[in-house]
């Protein structure tokens, strides 16, 4: 079966430090990985996309990175956190004409 | 532009009640519609989906009701129940350029609170 796996589940990170947020999909082989934000009782944007290995789209501009070093692990970095970088972090998988399915979420509190 | 307007933004319905939330799209190109259901500090998951080639879809107690000339689709859930308490979020798909690229194109959700 196809499970996703992202972690930490909740992060409070300083202004100005360093983030990583790694996410792994089992079960399945060269799927879509998608990286959203969630703020506080709002809707989902979209912030990275990636259809293969080291192939990364960006949706906002924005002081965030993703990168996707092998098939089925995607990472979401910044060099320097900001106060309005704090929200709710899913990763997501899909395949073509498939459904994305989500992880549990990791709540960033930028402080 | 938000390509896929979500209405309303919350809801209160009584137990047995049957909340209906409404989505609108632009796009004619989109040819997948899935509903997510949302618990609070828990990603979205998948709860129904349609295609345009049908008007109605039934899981269970949830129903989603398509018009393609319209461009609407609506969730509906029947005899509604406070464990139903979430945030509902519709969402559009199209074809991507390389064809394996199938980006959802989201609602801005509706939180629905069921009283029991």
């Amino acid at each position: 079966s196809q499970t996703i796996h992202q972690w930490p589940a909740t992060l409070v990170q300083p202004v100005g430090s360093p983030l990583s947020l790694e996410c792994t999909v089992e079960g399945t082989s060269n799927p879509n990985l998608y990286w959203y934000r969630q703020a506080a009782g709002r809707g989902l944007q979209l912030l990275f996309y990636s259809v293969g290995i080291g192939q990364i789209s960006s949706e906002v501009p924005q002081n965030l990175s993703a990168s996707r070093p092998q098939d089925r692990q995607f990472i979401l970095s910044s060099k320097k956190l900001l106060l309005s970088d704090s929200g709710f972090y899913l990763c997501a998988y899909g395949q073509l004409r498939t459904e994305a399915f989500f992880g549990q979420g990791t709540r960033l509190t930028v402080v | 532009q938000q390509q896929v307007k979500q209405s309303p933004q919350s809801l209160i319905v009584q137990k047995g009640g049957i909340p209906i939330i409404n989505c609108a799209y632009e796009n004619t190109a989109f040819d997948y519609f899935p509903w997510y259901q949302q618990f609070p500090g828990k990603g979205p998951a998948l709860l129904i989906a349609i295609r345009p080639d049908v008007s109605e879809k039934k899981e269970g107690r949830f129903t989603i009701s398509f018009n393609k000339s319209a461009k609407q689709f609506s969730l509906h859930i029947m005899d509604s129940q406070p464990g139903d308490s979430a945030t509902y979020f519709c969402a559009a798909q199209a074809p991507g350029e390389a064809g394996n690229n199938r980006k959802l194109i989201w609602g801005l959700g509706t939180s629905l609170a069921v009283n029991p």
